[in-house]
């Protein structure tokens, strides 16, 4: 059964430092892949997707993510983390069935 | 920007008491779905629906649960009969036709407290 497995359950930063959350998952067919953020109180938004094409993709917020196609990662990243920042983070995988699985989330904490 | 309502925003219930969750998905999606997120856990798939038909549902979907579009625009989530374990956030979600460019587009959740 695929999975989706995301590394960091809790991650503490201060502001304007460098974030890296790693996610890795496990289908061999051809996948869409997405990073979810859930702000305090809030809905899941999406914050970027890959479907084809450049495996860097450029989210919103400063968000980029790498897509691996060898080490099945989907590693997101922001060079300079805010405090507003602050949020879960879920990485997801559509396969064919079109059904989304997420990864058990990262809470991400950034000080002031 | 094209949006998933769910209502209400929270609701509180006995437990053994049934509650229906609305959703209205966004208007041109043809897929629904519904998620559910126990506090401090990860999001869970519970069912997706097409062609007013279920046409997947995990093992948390079992006949206490019913999903239904009853006329064109809305999208519910009957649970029969409430347990205390059923306390969480469920959300709807819609994506479009081909399954699209845009992953899901989640709605605002509902927060279900059973007492």
């Amino acid at each position: 059964a695929q999975s989706v497995s995301q590394h960091n359950h809790h991650v503490i930063l201060s502001e304007a430092a460098s974030l890296e959350l790693g996610c890795n998952y496990s289908y061999g067919g051809t996948v869409n892949l997405f990073w979810y953020v859930q702000y305090p109180g809030q809905h899941l938004q999406l914050l970027l997707k890959y479907f084809s094409g450049d495996p860097l993709v450029k989210g919103i917020k400063g968000f980029e993510a790498e897509f691996i196609k060898s080490k099945f990662s989907f590693n997101l990243r922001k060079p300079s983390v805010q405090w507003s920042d602050t949020a879960e983070y879920f990485c997801a995988v559509r396969n064919r069935d079109d059904k989304i699985i997420f990864g058990k989330g990262t809470r991400l904490h950034i000080l002031p | 920007e094209p949006e998933v309502t769910q209502t209400p925003s929270h609701q509180v219930t006995q437990m053994g008491q049934e509650v229906i969750l609305r959703c209205v998905p966004i208007s041109n999606h043809l897929y629904f779905y519904w998620y559910r997120q126990i506090l401090g856990q990860k999001v869970e798939f519970l069912v997706s629906f097409y062609n007013n038909e279920i046409s997947e549902k995990s093992e948390i979907f079992d006949d206490q649960f019913s999903v239904e579009r009853p006329d064109g625009s809305n999208f519910t989530l009957k649970i029969r009969s409430t347990k205390l374990e059923d306390s969480a956030m469920y959300f709807c979600a819609s994506s479009d036709p081909a399954g699209g460019d845009y992953g899901y587009t989640f709605g605002s959740g509902t927060r279900l407290t059973v007492v």
